[in-house]
């Protein structure tokens, strides 16, 4: 969906570096997710934000916060990526009414 | 604890055939279901869904159906098209509906890959 831009596509990192993963709406949505999807486990929510500097935890947020300055952005960040964050990373949106992801982020820690 | 599950990983059928994808849930409280489909190196998109108060929804070629006393909705294809080799996902949420700050958390599935061949 053009309304939502995960930015970068692809990256490796290095195990202990920071990562930032940004997530870009012009859908003008309230509501703002990041999840991760592995094998085996389907699409698991990590944070999530309900309004500007609104945010809470997810069912799998340890290693990772976020931060949502204006309504536009949410971003995540892997303070000091492990192996286990080896994943792809979707962010979503909504608006009360409905629920539309990004095209993801593949994200290899070596 | 998986609270929602799909216990098929794979699927396949054949063009013109139905297609049944089973889901089951654990969690009482989910009152909103949906299914969302997902092609590779895309992000999913939303397929149909279903609210508790009803046992069937349809839209075109897909029908959801939920079982509330099993636990248990299905996706129903017909007839099936080659283009609808994707992945599946079923997903819940207890706290569907505008407003709110928890709106929108969804409990996924684990998918199952659709195959229809020619």
């Amino acid at each position: 969906d053009a309304g939502i831009t995960q930015s970068p596509r692809h990256k490796v990192t290095e195990t202990g570096t920071p990562v930032t993963l940004r997530c870009h709406q012009t859908e003008n949505h309230r509501y703002m997710y990041w999840y991760r999807q592995d094998p085996g486990h389907g699409l698991r929510l990590i944070h999530y934000s309900y309004g500007v500097k609104d945010t809470d935890k997810g069912e799998v947020s340890d290693g990772y916060s976020v931060s949502r300055s204006k309504t536009e952005d949410f971003l995540l960040t892997l303070e000091s990526a492990t192996s286990s964050q080896t994943s792809v990373y979707f962010c979503a949106t909504g608006d009360g009414y409905g629920y539309t992801f990004g095209s993801g982020t593949r994200l290899t820690v070596v | 604890d998986q609270q929602v599950k799909q216990n098929s990983p794979s699927l396949s059928v054949q063009e013109g055939r139905i297609s049944i994808l089973n889901c089951d849930y654990t969690n009482s409280m989910f009152d909103y279901f949906l299914w969302y489909k997902k092609y590779p190196a895309e992000g999913p998109t939303f397929l149909i869904s279903i609210s508790s108060i009803k046992d069937k929804n349809e839209d075109g070629r897909f029908t959801v159906f939920l079982n509330k006393s099993a636990k248990h909705l299905s996706l129903h294809i017909v007839p099936s098209q080659p283009g609808d080799s994707a992945v599946y996902f079923c997903a819940a949420s207890a706290v569907w509906g505008a407003g709110g700050t928890s709106y929108g958390k969804l409990t996924f599935g684990q998918g199952t890959i659709l195959t229809v061949h020619p």
